[in-house]
């Protein structure tokens, strides 16, 4: 596809995982993001993962990689209230000088009591 | 822990009239970026900067944006002549390498 794609929403209980899922356009994509964006706050750089691992894991959130389907995933263990947010996945190709990160439209996680 | 920063938070303009959005990057970050987010839309790439010249700028970038690093710690955006479709978030973000961009917090433009 053209587009950078994810699902536009998720609800979870909390203490449940959460998985997001992230679709994106170019197998020689090096360098793959997620950002979180709380209700009138930027964005913060969750976890980021290089095209040559297929998995990495930081505390709560284990990032999953899947090159052959282009297919990215962030994994919140044990989901909390502070957790829901915007979840925004990135791609950075790059090539010829290229350090732009193209978007996907956001998953809003809610997260349930 | 160091953070961008951007100025004003929120900005309502005039069409045609000219506004600079200003930018604090980590002091030790070499590259700097401007993107754009439309109210429902995605976040959209505008320019990078780096070595005291833009290395890229997409399609939206064109002759009314202009940025500037005038004194070695600001980044501004400049939109010369705003239009009503300029409306939207701009988020300034910086990077020690062409890797891990670091956003602000955003500066809400609104033209009228």
């Amino acid at each position: 596809g053209e587009d950078v794609e994810q699902s536009l929403f998720l609800s979870v209980r909390e203490g449940d995982s959460s998985v997001i899922n992230c679709t994106y356009t170019d197998s020689s994509s090096t360098y793959l993001y997620w950002y979180k964006q709380e209700p009138g706050a930027g964005l913060q750089l969750l976890t980021y993962i290089f095209s040559n691992m297929d998995m990495k894991q930081d505390q709560r959130l284990t990032v999953l990689l899947n090159k052959k389907d282009k297919h990215l995933s962030l994994r919140i263990a044990d989901t909390q209230t502070g957790d829901s947010a915007i979840y925004f996945c990135a791609e950075q190709r790059t090539g010829a000088g290229s350090y732009q990160l193209t978007f996907g439209k956001g998953t809003k996680l809610s997260v349930i009591p | 822990e160091p953070e961008v920063t951007q100025t004003p938070s929120h900005q309502v303009t005039q069409m045609g009239q000219e506004v600079i959005l200003r930018c604090v990057p980590i002091s030790n970050h070499l590259y700097f970026y401007w993107y754009r987010q439309i109210l429902g839309q995605k976040v959209e790439f505008l320019v990078s900067f780096y070595n005291n010249e833009i290395s890229e700028k997409s399609e939206i970038f064109d002759d009314q944006f202009s940025v500037e690093r005038p004194d070695g710690s600001n980044f501004t955006l400049k939109i010369r002549s705003t239009k009503l479709e300029d409306s939207a978030m701009y988020f300034c973000a910086s990077s020690p390498r062409w890797t891990e961009a670091f956003f602000g917090q955003g500066t809400r433009l609104t033209v009228v």
